[in-house]
C-alpha cells in the first residue's frame, strides 16, 4: 500500500454520463497530480493542484475538471463521456520540497471503461 | 515541449541475459525517474537520479544518468522471469522548480522468458 488512496478501483459507466474520481494524498503531502494511461496516448499529465490550488493543466479535455479540497483530497470529475475516456486514472503525490523528501508516488488507479 | 522517449518499445530476453533500456529527453531538466509497471497495476518507483553521473543500483537493475547527453539507461543483468514488466522513464522537475509535472516516456515492455 503506498498511502495514496484512489476510490473507486473499477467504474463501468455509459457514454454520456459523468463521473467523479477521487484520490486521498498521504499524510503531509500537498501535492495532488492526475495522470491518464490508455494505450494509444501512453501516460499524460492532467492536472496538478497544490494546497487546494490549480497549479497546472495538462492535456486535460474541456468536459474534465478537478478540484482540491481543505483535507487535500482531490476529485477528478470526467462529463459527457466517451468510449475514447476509457482509461486508467492515476493520482500521485510527492512530499513537500522543504522536507528533503524526493519522489513521487502514484495510487493504484482507477480503471474507467465508457460503454 | 519537453519530449521523452524510449528504445526499445519491445525488449523480448532470454533468462540469464543481459540487456539496455535507453530514455532519452529533448529539454534540461533536474530529475529522472524509473518506474516499473505490471498489467494492471500501480507505477513502483525503481530509481530517482538527481544528477549528472548519478548510477543506481538494486538487485538486477541498474540505472545511471548523462544530463549532458539527455540521456537515462536502465540496465538488466541475468534477467529472470519475475522482472517481466512494463518499465517507463520519466523527467520531472522543470522549470527551475524540484518538482512539477512528470513527462513519461513510452514505456519498454519486457519479457524474459526461459
Amino acid at each position: 500500500d503506498s498511502g495514496v488512496t484512489q476510490t473507486p478501483k473499477h467504474l463501468i459507466t455509459a457514454t454520456g454520463q459523468r463521473v467523479t474520481l477521487r484520490c486521498s494524498p498521504r499524510s503531509g503531502d500537498l501535492s495532488v497530480y492526475w495522470y491518464q494511461q490508455s494505450l494509444d496516448q501512453g501516460l499524460q499529465f492532467l492536472i496538478h493542484y497544490y494546497n487546494g490550488e490549480e497549479r497546472a493543466k495538462g492535456n486535460i479535455l474541456e468536459r474534465f475538471s478537478a478540484q482540491q479540497f481543505p483535507d487535500l483530497h482531490s476529485e477528478l470529475n470526467l462529463s459527457s463521456l466517451e468510449l475514447g475516456d476509457s482509461a486508467l486514472y492515476f493520482c500521485a503525490t510527492h512530499p513537500p520540497p522543504q522536507t528533503g523528501g524526493i519522489g513521487y508516488t502514484f495510487g493504484s488507479g482507477t480503471r474507467l471503461t465508457v460503454v | 515541449e519537453l519530449k521523452v522517449e524510449q528504445n526499445p518499445l519491445f525488449l523480448s530476453m532470454q533468462e540469464g541475459k543481459n540487456y539496455t533500456i535507453y530514455c532519452n529527453y529533448s529539454t534540461t531538466s533536474d530529475r529522472l525517474y524509473w518506474y516499473r509497471q505490471d498489467p494492471g497495476k500501480s507505477l513502483e518507483s525503481l530509481f530517482v537520479l538527481l544528477s549528472n553521473g548519478a548510477v543506481k543500483q538494486e538487485g538486477r537493475l541498474m540505472a545511471s544518468l548523462d544530463t549532458k547527453a539527455r540521456l537515462s539507461t536502465l540496465h538488466i543483468t541475468a534477467a529472470v522471469h519475475d522482472l517481466s514488466a512494463t518499465y517507463f522513464c520519466a523527467v520531472g522537475g522543470a522549470g527551475g522548480t524540484s518538482y512539477g509535472k512528470l513527462t513519461f516516456g513510452q514505456g519498454t515492455i519486457l519479457t524474459v522468458h526461459p
